[in-house]
Parts: C-alpha cells; sequence; structure tokens
C-alpha cells in the first residue's frame, strides 16, 4: 500500500497567517491527490482534489500544488473557520490510503 | 440536494456481525463509485471498500478483507456494507461516501460501531 506521511502533525498560527501543510507519497501517484478538512464532530469535506483543482464552493484562499511524490495545501489569510484537521488522500491505486492528519490549532 | 444517511451502527460483541446501510438521495445513484471510510475514536481516516456503479467490482483494505462485504441496490438507492467477525481494532464512525474519479464529495454524517464485550 502506498503510504502518505504529512507534516507537520500538528501547528500552531493565528488568524490571518499563511500556513502550509506537506503530504510525502511512498512511491509515485502522479497528480491523484485529495485533501480534506474535518472539523470535531463532523464529516470530512472536500477541499481540493487533483493535487491542486479547488472543489466547487471552498474558498480561495485554499490552494494545493504537486505531482508525483511531493505535495502541499496551502491556506493563505487563515481565517477562524479554518482551525480544523487536514487529511491528503491518494486515488492512484488501490488501497486508497489518508494520511495521518494535520491539526491546525490556534495560537 | 444529496443526502447520504447511514444507519445499523451499534454495540456488538467481538466475533459478531452487524450489518450498515446508507440510504442515498438527490441524485442518481446508479451512476457513482460508492464508498466507506472509517475513524476510530480519536484517530485519523481509513478507507474501507467501495463499489461500482453496477456491483460488479468491489475493493478492500487488507484489514477488513474476507470479513466485511460491500454491495449496494441500485433499485432501492441504498449502501450496504456487512460486517463478519468483528473485532475491538474495528471500533470507528463509519461514514458512507459518494465518490468521483477517485475523490470522495458527499459524505454522510457517521455511524457508530463498537465493538466490545
Amino acid at each position: 500500500a502506498i503510504r502518505l506521511t504529512q507534516s507537520p502533525s500538528s501547528l500552531s498560527a493565528s488568524t490571518g497567517d499563511r500556513v502550509t501543510i506537506t503530504c510525502r507519497a511512498s512511491q509515485g501517484i502522479s497528480n491523484s491527490l485529495a485533501w480534506y478538512q474535518q472539523k470535531p464532530g463532523r464529516a470530512p469535506q472536500l477541499l481540493i482534489y487533483g493535487a491542486s483543482t479547488l472543489q466547487s464552493g471552498v474558498p480561495s484562499r485554499f490552494s494545493g500544488s504537486g505531482s508525483g511524490t511531493d505535495f502541499t495545501l496551502t491556506i493563505t489569510c487563515l481565517q477562524s473557520e479554518d482551525f480544523a484537521t487536514y487529511y491528503c488522500q491518494h486515488y492512484y491505486s488501490y488501497p486508497r490510503t489518508f494520511g495521518q492528519g494535520t491539526k491546525v490549532e490556534i495560537k | 440536494e444529496v443526502q447520504l444517511v447511514e444507519s445499523g451502527g451499534g454495540l456488538v460483541q467481538p466475533g459478531g456481525s452487524l450489518r450498515l446501510s446508507c440510504a442515498a438521495s438527490g441524485f442518481t445513484f446508479s451512476t457513482y463509485w460508492m464508498s466507506w471510510v472509517r475513524q476510530a475514536p480519536g484517530k485519523g481516516l481509513e478507507w474501507v471498500a467501495n463499489i461500482n456503479q453496477g456491483g460488479s467490482e468491489t475493493y478492500y483494505v487488507d484489514s477488513v478483507k474476507g470479513r466485511f462485504t460491500i454491495s449496494r441496490d441500485n433499485a432501492k438507492n441504498s449502501l450496504s456494507l456487512q460486517m463478519n467477525s468483528l473485532r475491538a481494532e474495528d471500533t470507528a464512525i463509519y461514514y458512507c461516501a459518494r465518490d468521483l474519479i477517485g475523490r470522495s464529495v458527499y459524505w454522510g454524517q457517521g455511524s457508530l460501531v463498537t465493538v466490545s464485550s
């Protein structure tokens, strides 16, 4: 199975900050990567697919980049509603796997 | 409006069985791949299984192969997950999701399965 490693596992940031989360795949997955946001007690929400395509309705302060094995999720100008846990997931092959998650907390 | 509503969760003893259902509405169910994803208490997300539009293709994570069976009834707009030989490590919230080219765009609210004696 392809392993996805996110870093950092958690971070503290302030409203207005720029935040970058990385996701590294154990082998190349082209651009078959999605990013999800999850808030406590809620189902995950798709933010980005195809490594860099913004899902409809998601604010433009979210962006994704990368291809192959290295990917990033960037949140520019962090808002209060962005404090959550973020997961990457690949859909290049089976089994699909998720990264371990990155918790974005208020500084 | 797309709606996915899971049901069937609960407390079951190790070695027991449980069947989860997911009722879909607001879209043409028979034209989408569907998935189950789970989340153990306080832990991250784990993809469990998915199924193609007609039910002829299914895929599973290794840890549930031979124990879980994903199926669908397109006439009833329903997705199921039959879980047998349950273990403590299967304790989790189980989400059903509607997929589009690999990614899960719509998710249900989840159903809690607790495996404990």
